[in-house]
Formats: structure tokens, C-alpha cells, sequence
């Protein structure tokens, strides 16, 4: 069965200093997978996918996100943090069969100081 | 830019009762969701819904849950009898197409306190 870790519940980080949060997964496959962003009183919006191809996914603000098959990862980095990317961040696996539903980890909150 | 709506933003309400959480999906999307988080665990699917039927649910959707698009704008996911551990952050999403690779787009999710 499809699941997703996200083993830190809480990261701080000071802004400008680079970020990297991590995410595995567990999948039969090859799977689809994501990283959503929630900011407060906001709903989960897509920050990059990785279905296939190039291993290193860019998405939007700035972030990018390696697959690498070999340990089961997907983790999302950032070179220079912002204090507007405080928030939570969900990484997710989507099924390669057609199915529509998502599996998401418990999300990392991100906190940036000045 | 359009965006998935849901309200309310905080419901309240006592152990037994019905609740009915209310989405408004992006207009040309076909692909309707509902996901729940458990304060402090994974945000977890319950339901997919396309062409006025569940397309998928999970083992979570028991028959105390329903979805109904009862227009053609809203879509509904109605809880019966509610118990204290259905408590949790609902968000509702679209897609314009089946397939989890198509992005899905959340709303912003409804509050739920079982009291």
C-alpha cells in the first residue's frame, strides 16, 4: 500500500538560509508525486510534481524537489528562504493506475526567523 | 484566478447530529474530492465523485458519509451522526480530469469540532 513519511513535524529556519525538507515514500512503483504548500486560512496549493523524466522537478517560488528512486525520496529544497514561505508543506503520492486519490504525509511545519 | 470555496470555515456542532459541509469546485473542473486531517495525522482521502456518482472512496467513507452535487455549482459531503472522532480539517478539491496526475485544486477546508 502507498504511504508517505515526512519525518520532521516542525523545521526553523533563519531567512535566507537554504532549506531542505524530506519526504519518503512507499510505493509498488514508480509513483507520482507532489508537494503541496497551506499558508494559513489558505488551501493546499501545488508547488511541483514529478512524474517521469529529469529527477530534478522546479516548481514555483522558487522551490525544487530530487527524486531518487534508490532510497525512496522526494525532498524539497529551497536555496534561500523567505519569510512568506512560512507554512506547512505536504508532500503526497498519486496513484500511477488512474486512481484519483492522493496520499499525503502528515505535512512539516515551517517557521522562518528574521 | 478561480479558486475551490468551502464553507463553513468552522463548524461546531453536538455528538449525533448531521452536518453538511459545502464546496464550490472550479467551474470547468469535473473531478470532485473530499479529504479530512485529523488534528496532528495525514491529511487522508475519503471520496471522489464524477458524473453524479462516487467515483472512489476509501475505507473511511462508511455509510455514515454521502456527496451530493445537488446543483450544478456546490458539492456536499454530508456527515450523520456525528461522532467525536470525526473532528477534523475537510477540504474539498477539484480536477479537470480523472487520474492523479492531474493537479487537483483545495479549497480551504472546513473546520469540524464534534462536541
Amino acid at each position: 500500500a502507498q504511504s508517505v513519511t515526512q519525518p520532521d513535524i516542525h523545521i526553523t529556519v533563519s531567512e535566507g538560509a537554504s532549506l531542505e525538507l524530506r519526504c519518503n515514500y512507499s510505493y509498488g512503483a514508480t509513483p507520482y508525486l507532489f508537494w503541496y504548500v497551506q499558508s494559513p486560512g489558505q488551501g493546499l496549493q501545488l508547488l511541483l510534481k514529478y512524474f517521469s523524466g529529469d529527477t530534478l522537478v522546479q516548481g514555483i517560488k522558487g522551490f525544487e524537489a530530487e527524486f531518487k528512486r534508490s532510497q525512496s525520496s522526494f525532498n524539497l529544497r529551497k536555496p534561500s528562504v523567505h519569510w512568506s514561505d512560512a507554512a506547512e508543506y505536504f508532500c503526497a503520492v498519486g496513484d500511477t493506475t488512474g486512481a484519483n486519490n492522493l496520499f499525503f504525509g502528515t505535512g512539516t511545519r515551517l517557521t522562518v526567523i528574521p | 484566478e478561480p479558486e475551490v470555496t468551502q464553507t463553513p470555515s468552522h463548524q461546531v456542532t453536538q455528538m449525533g447530529q448531521e452536518v453538511i459541509l459545502r464546496c464550490v469546485p472550479i467551474s470547468n473542473h469535473l473531478y470532485f474530492y473530499w479529504y479530512r486531517q485529523i488534528l496532528g495525522q495525514k491529511v487522508e482521502f475519503l471520496v471522489s465523485f464524477y458524473n453524479n456518482e462516487i467515483s472512489e472512496k476509501s475505507e473511511i467513507f462508511d455509510d455514515q458519509f454521502s456527496v451530493e452535487r445537488p446543483d450544478g455549482s456546490n458539492f456536499t459531503l454530508k456527515i450523520r451522526s456525528t461522532k467525536l472522532e470525526d473532528s477534523a480539517m475537510y477540504f474539498c478539491a477539484s480536477s479537470v480530469q480523472r487520474g492523479s496526475y492531474n493537479e487537483q485544486f483545495f479549497g480551504p477546508g472546513t473546520r469540524l469540532t464534534v462536541l
